[in-house]
Formats: C-alpha cells, sequence, structure tokens
C-alpha cells in the first residue's frame, strides 16, 4: 500500500480563517482526492486533485471555499478557507492509480473551528 | 434516499464470534465494491475489494456481494478484541477503486469482548 502523509494532523483554528493542509505519498499517482468526514456522516468526497489542472469539485463544494492544488504527482494541498464551526470534521487525502490499483487513505486531519 | 445504506451500530460481540456487517445500495450504477477498516483516530485501511457477484475470502474475513439485490456483506469469522473499529463499505461506478470517487456507508463501529 502507499504511504500516505498529511499535515497537520490537527488543529483549532478561529471563525473566519483559513487552514492549508497537506498530503504527501511517497510513490507517483495518478489521482489524488480530498475527503471530509463529519461526526455520524458517511465520508464524503470533497474534490479530485488532478495534476497540471484545475480540480473536479463534487457537489456541494466550490473553488472558493476548499482551493486544491496539484503541483505534482506526490503532493496536494487543500485549504478550508474563511471557516466556521460548520467546517469542524476530519479531512483525508487518498491516492490511486500509479502502481496502486486501489484508493488508499491518509491518517487525516482532525480539524476544529472554535 | 442514500445512495448507500449501511446497518446502524455500534456492534458488541464476544472474541470468538461471527460477525455480519451489512450495507445496501440503490445506484445501480456501482460495479466496485470495497470494506474499509478505521482504527481510532487512524485514517480507513482497505481491508478487502471484489467486483463480482458472489463470496471472496481473505483469512477470517469473507465479502459476499449480490448485485441482483443490490446488497454487500462482510462476515468476520472468529472475532479477535483487535477487530475493534469501524467498518465502513465503499462503492465506485467504475471496475477500479482507484481512479474514481468511492461513495461510503456511514460506517458501523465494531466492539469485540474479550
Amino acid at each position: 500500500s502507499a504511504v500516505i502523509s498529511q499535515k497537520p494532523s490537527r488543529d483549532i483554528c478561529q471563525r473566519g480563517t483559513s487552514l492549508t493542509i497537506q498530503c504527501q505519498v511517497d510513490s507517483q499517482v495518478t489521482m489524488m482526492f480530498w475527503y471530509r468526514q463529519q461526526p455520524g456522516q458517511s465520508l464524503t468526497l470533497i474534490a479530485t486533485a488532478n495534476q497540471g489542472s484545475e480540480a473536479t469539485y463534487e457537489s456541494g463544494f466550490v473553488i472558493d471555499k476548499f482551493p486544491i492544488s496539484r503541483p505534482n504527482l506526490t503532493f496536494s494541498t487543500l485549504t478550508v478557507s474563511n471557516m466556521s464551526p460548520e467546517d469542524s470534521s476530519i479531512y483525508l487525502c487518498s491516492v490511486g492509480g500509479g502502481r496502486f490499483n486501489e484508493q488508499f487513505f491518509g491518517p487525516g486531519t482532525r480539524l476544529t473551528v472554535l | 434516499q442514500k445512495e448507500v445504506e449501511q446497518d446502524p451500530g455500534p456492534l458488541s460481540v464476544p472474541e470468538g464470534a461471527i460477525v455480519s456487517l451489512n450495507c445496501t445500495y440503490s445506484n445501480s450504477a456501482f460495479q466496485y465494491f470495497m470494506w474499509y477498516r478505521q482504527y481510532s483516530r487512524k485514517g480507513p485501511e482497505l481491508l478487502m475489494y471484489t467486483y463480482s457477484s458472489g463470496n471472496k475470502e481473505d483469512g477470517r474475513f469473507t465479502a459476499q456481494v449480490d448485485k441482483s439485490s443490490k446488497y454487500i456483506s462482510l462476515f468476520i469469522r472468529d472475532s479477535q478484541p483487535s477487530d475493534s473499529a469501524t467498518y465502513l463499505c465503499a462503492m465506485s461506478a467504475t471496475r477500479s477503486g482507484a481512479n474514481s470517487k468511492l461513495t461510503f456507508g456511514k460506517g458501523i463501529t465494531l466492539s469485540v469482548r474479550p
């Protein structure tokens, strides 16, 4: 499986601020995804991060709120902008493709917004 | 109706019991089925995957898919305390979990009592 790291592992932020989450994988992958896991809810895809092009967002998620970068085949960032308490969640990146035939998840970033 | 419904929990069983975890789905486009295991404060870990109806066995774990009924199950034999975790079913509309959006159930928390 892939070795995936996320930074930060957790953070507590103030309303109205932004946080950038980093995702690093140990080998080149075709696909990188960003999911949100809210308490009592299903793990939900936010967007697919495409290398060299704009991210593809799922219904209900917009680029202004969740800008994503994918500068190369091993790294991506997700920014949670203008945060509110409703953004408190676990944010997970996942990877697939390249030498990986399945989708593997990082350890997650636990975000609390006060 | 949610695309994927998972039996609500939590579930508590004695060590050695056989555990049955179930999900139903409504989207007939789903053709690839996965089970992830998530320990507390960790990312989801891929446990099993299959794209055909029938059973797939891996050690103490058996994944079962019934496409005609839109129903999938995970069976755990001889359950161990180390199996205590949240189990997530996931589905894809492509014949791969690597390159596409995964749709998850809400997850069920399993506790195996020594």
